[in-house]
């Protein structure tokens, strides 16, 4: 069973600029959830996509986006990036009627 | 709106000294609280999932029991690959998201 992936590992960025997030369901999961952790926080939940559609989103500005793909597979998109945007982006998949995630080893994005 | 706090924010235990950490919660319709596990840049590790008051769930050191408005991880005689932040989160009826608590980081000394 292949668990959760996601890429790239690190990413740094400067202000202002777009960034694209991806990442790879564990197999047979259809749920995918993305979150943002602030050093020495808790994650943040962002949104989360179901059958490619996005069904709930947390706090956050529109310039944060997602896709989900018919394989589950999902992107997290963030424009005009912000010194603030800088964190480590968690992807979680799992069942929708199964409430456990089940976390790939995130993004570590710095913005400059 | 679901909120969750964990104390102690930190906790050094020697190796061998069991102790416990706890997680208060807030939450409309509770539908599960899960406990984390994460090392230093990595991802959360799924521990276990609780849905009612008095479920309790054991894995090796680790023991997590819930009540109506918090939960306890349970850490016996500790060893230092125990180390890690611990992470307490919850999910409501109403919602799929999962509310995280900010952690408390474990430390075992040899």
């Amino acid at each position: 069973e292949t668990g959760v992936t996601q890429s790239p590992t690190h990413l740094i960025k400067t202000r202002g600029q777009q960034v694209t997030l991806r990442c790879s369901s564990q197999s047979g999961h259809n749920t995918v959830s993305w979150y943002q952790q602030a050093l020495g926080q808790g994650p943040q939940f962002i949104f989360q996509y179901y059958r490619e559609e996005e069904n709930g989103r947390g706090n956050f500005p529109p310039r944060f986006s997602g896709l989900q793909f018919p394989n589950y597979s999902s992107e997290l998109n963030v424009n005009a990036l912000e010194l603030d945007d800088s964190a480590l982006y968690l992807c979680a998949s799992s069942f929708p009627e199964n409430y456990e995630q089940y976390f790939g080893p995130g993004t570590r994005l710095t913005v400059t | 709106e679901d909120q969750v706090t964990q104390s102690p924010e930190a906790l050094r235990l020697q190796e061998g000294e069991s102790s416990s950490l706890n997680c208060s919660y807030t939450v409309s319709g509770l539908r599960g609280l899960f406990w984390y596990r994460q090392d230093p840049g990595k991802g959360p590790e799924f521990l276990f999932t609780l849905y009612s008051a008095g479920e309790e769930k054991e894995k090796e050191r680790l023991k997590a029991t819930l009540t109506k408005k918090e939960s306890f991880l349970h850490i016996t005689a500790p060893k230092p690959e125990d180390s890690a932040t611990y992470l307490c989160a919850v999910q409501s009826v109403n919602a799929g998201k999962s509310t995280f608590g900010d952690g408390t980081t474990l430390t075992v000394k040899p």
